[in-house]
């Protein structure tokens, strides 16, 4: 079936150093493609999503770029700030029984240290 | 963000008691679901709705139901919880059915 697969966290960095955060998936079809990030303590937000091939996904800084060829969806930042630290979800829309369903990584853990 | 509360925010209770979780929505979206949020697995779907009385099974239903009477609310309810069901549990909805919008989540221990 179809899997969405994350780096293990928990990644940290310092603040202002870059970001990459790496999403691959199996799926047949043509997903749709989301970033998610939870706060402490709180729900899961949409970040950014890509809806077909090559398209770039992007928000506060973040992007993220819809890769067929390589099946990812790696999620960047160029300047982190402490206020990112959060869990980091990829996802995948997959099409099942006549309705989608989000399919979901098991998360990064980010931290930015000041 | 979108209007989707969660009742209760936390609750203990002990194994074998009937628990029941809502979800309330004020977006008018058709799609709702409950998902559970556990270490190393992501989040799990549990059942989801497409409509009034119209409900279907997730990943992980066993152990688990839900009712959907009015557009607004959708309820999960364990029948006879158990420690294997403490969990952060979390409502989402969507009126696209491919981007959802989350809850702020209930956590649930079962003693």
């Amino acid at each position: 079936g179809n899997s969405v697969t994350q780096m293990e966290g928990p990644v940290t960095l310092s603040e202002e150093a870059f970001l990459t955060i790496n999403c691959t998936y199996t799926a047949t079809g043509y997903p749709s493609l989301f970033w998610y990030v939870q706060y402490p303590g709180e729900g899961l937000q949409l970040l950014l999503k890509a809806t077909k091939a090559d398209d770039k996904g992007s928000n506060k800084g973040f992007e993220a770029t819809y890769r067929k060829e390589t099946t990812s969806f790696h999620l960047e930042k160029g300047s982190v700030q402490v206020s990112d630290s959060a869990v980091y979800f990829c996802a995948l829309s997959d099409l099942v029984d006549s309705s989608y369903k989000l399919i979901f990584g098991s998360g990064t853990r980010l931290l930015v240290r000041p | 963000d979108a209007g989707i509360t969660q009742s209760p925010r936390h609750k203990v209770t002990e194994t074998g008691t009937p628990v029941t979780l809502r979800c309330h929505q004020t977006e008018n979206h058709r799609y709702m679901y409950w998902y559970r949020q556990d270490p190393g697995h992501g989040l799990r779907l549990i059942h989801y709705s497409y409509g009034v009385k119209d409900t279907d099974k997730g990943e992980v239903s066993d152990g688990y139901s839900v009712s959907r009477s009015k557009t607004e609310d959708f309820l999960l309810t364990l029948e006879s919880a158990t420690s294997s069901q403490t969990s952060v549990y979390f409502c989402a909805i969507s009126e696209t059915e491919e981007t959802q919008y989350f809850g702020p989540g209930t956590r649930l221990l079962v003693l």
